[in-house]
């Protein structure tokens, strides 16, 4: 099973600063087969980004992902309101398809 | 609309078996995979169980190591729904369970997400 470790576990920032998560994995993740997902409390998960850095439908172009084989970033270039919330990282090129334990980006 | 819509959750007593729905509409269901996601109060994500579309080893199943040999994963294309056995249940598995559209057929990120059905035991 492949663990994937988030860092760091809470951020308090302001609106209008750059952020990067990390998400880093105990053995590599084929053909960089990871997802970032938002999460707003009360809400479903969204997905933002797949393949480490494509994004999803409809993802504004703050949000960036980079990275391969054991470690991944999430950049959001500039924090809007609405990007206050948890972010998970997953990875899916195997079974179990694991999600990292969260990094919460909250208001400074 | 693309929309994912789960039921079935509810209140059992430890031992106990629940069988959740969740029904799909507006995407052909059978091509893609789809999961089921869990989250209990307070905590993360946890990736339940998977199974595949037509195009990738149509109907295979994958499973958490948390649930494996408790839990069954199955879908019925021509009704549009997926399903989850969920049997010899624990007090750890009371959760928020959320089923998942896949991007591809059998994975690729999950882009649809229904809104979740609480399972209490």
């Amino acid at each position: 099973e492949i663990v994937l470790t988030q860092s760091p576990g809470t951020l308090s920032l302001s609106p209008g600063e750059r952020v990067t998560l990390s998400c880093r994995a105990s053995q590599s993740v084929s053909s960089s087969y990871l997802a970032w997902y938002q999460q707003k409390p009360g809400q479903a998960p969204r997905l933002l980004l797949y393949g480490a850095s494509s994004r999803a439908t409809g993802i504004p172009d703050r949000f960036t992902g980079s990275g391969s084989g054991t470690d991944f970033t999430l950049t959001i270039s500039r924090l809007e309101p609405e990007d206050f919330a948890v972010y998970y990282c997953q990875h899916y090129g195997s079974s179990p398809r694991t999600f990292g334990p969260g990094t919460k980006v909250d208001i400074k | 609309e693309v929309q994912l819509s789960e039921s079935g959750g509810g209140l059992v007593q430890p031992g106990g078996s629940l069988r959740l729905s969740c029904a799909a509409s507006g995407f052909t269901f059978s091509s893609y995979g789809m999961s089921w996601v869990r989250q209990a109060p307070g905590k993360g994500l946890e990736w339940v169980s998977g199974i595949s579309g037509s195009g990738g080893s149509s109907g295979s199943t994958y499973y958490g190591e948390s649930v494996k040999g408790r839990f069954t994963i199955s879908r019925d294309n021509s009704k549009n729904t997926l399903y989850l056995q969920m049997n010899s249940l624990r007090a750890e598995d009371t959760a928020v369970y959320y089923c998942a559209k896949e991007r591809g057929s059998i994975r690729g990120g999950m882009d649809v997400w229904g809104q979740g059905t609480t399972v209490t035991v």
